[in-house]
């Protein structure tokens, strides 16, 4: 069985600081790992994926994240939060032979200060 | 990239009305399609897997016969909420993936049902 835990519903920060989204995932297989946003009324789009490879990903609007085995964990960061980066964030798990079936945390919402 | 396009983006009906989504492929095949059903400020709850000339595989507590899923071709894959209920408004999103997975959902633009 596999899940994801997202610690903090709603996240707030000030525009220019650190974005740190939480994501905790438990998997009996080797995981695959995305995030994914979503703006309001629209569906998700991706923003990073972890398959196999170099643990630390890169995705688009200058988001990362590192896949951490020992704590089973897939944090999101940004550098400096900007104001179009408020949406809801997911995080999600699959694997090889779960049929492309992915788990979705409930969601983190993040809110910029200006 | 990959894109998936829903159909209507938003729908109101009466209630005891019957309403279809269309969920497309537009540059891919997907022999399987998913769809979910958002909450107000809730996750994704996958309803059921939509694969191309079968039956689809809905997940439990997903009323068969309240959601009808229909997978007709490669790039299409229709929801019809039949006799629906105010209770049954919700956003109602789809995905697929390329073949060879797993590799990345391709999300539709999502539809807004509301039942007045």
């Amino acid at each position: 069985a596999q899940s994801v835990t997202q610690l903090g519903s709603h996240v707030s920060v000030s525009e220019g600081a650190l974005v740190l989204l939480r994501c905790n995932y438990s998997s009996s297989v080797p995981p695959y790992l995305f995030w994914y946003v979503q703006y309001p009324n629209q569906g998700l789009q991706l923003l990073l994926k972890y398959t196999t490879g170099a643990t630390l990903v890169k995705g688009i609007n200058g988001f990362e994240a590192e896949f951490k085995k020992s704590e089973t964990s897939f944090h999101l960061t940004k550098p400096s939060a900007h104001m179009s980066d408020a949406a809801e964030y997911f995080c999600a798990v699959t694997s090889l032979g779960a049929g492309n079936q992915f788990y979705f945390g409930t969601g983190t919402s993040l809110t910029v200060i200006p | 990239g990959a894109v998936v396009s829903q159909h209507p983006s938003r729908v109101i009906c009466k209630s005891g009305t019957s309403v279809k989504i269309e969920c497309r492929s537009l540059d891919f095949q997907a022999t399987t399609m998913f769809w979910y059903r958002q909450f107000p400020k809730k996750s994704l709850m996958l309803m059921a897997t939509s694969n191309e000339g079968s039956k689809a595989t809905y997940e439990q507590g997903v009323e068969k016969d309240k959601f009808l899923i229909n997978h007709a071709s490669l790039t299409l894959s229709t929801l019809t909420v039949t006799s629906a209920h105010p209770e049954d408004s919700s956003f109602y999103i789809c995905s697929a993936s390329l073949a060879g997975g797993p590799g990345e959902l391709f999300f539709g633009e999502g539809s807004r049902l509301t039942v007045l």
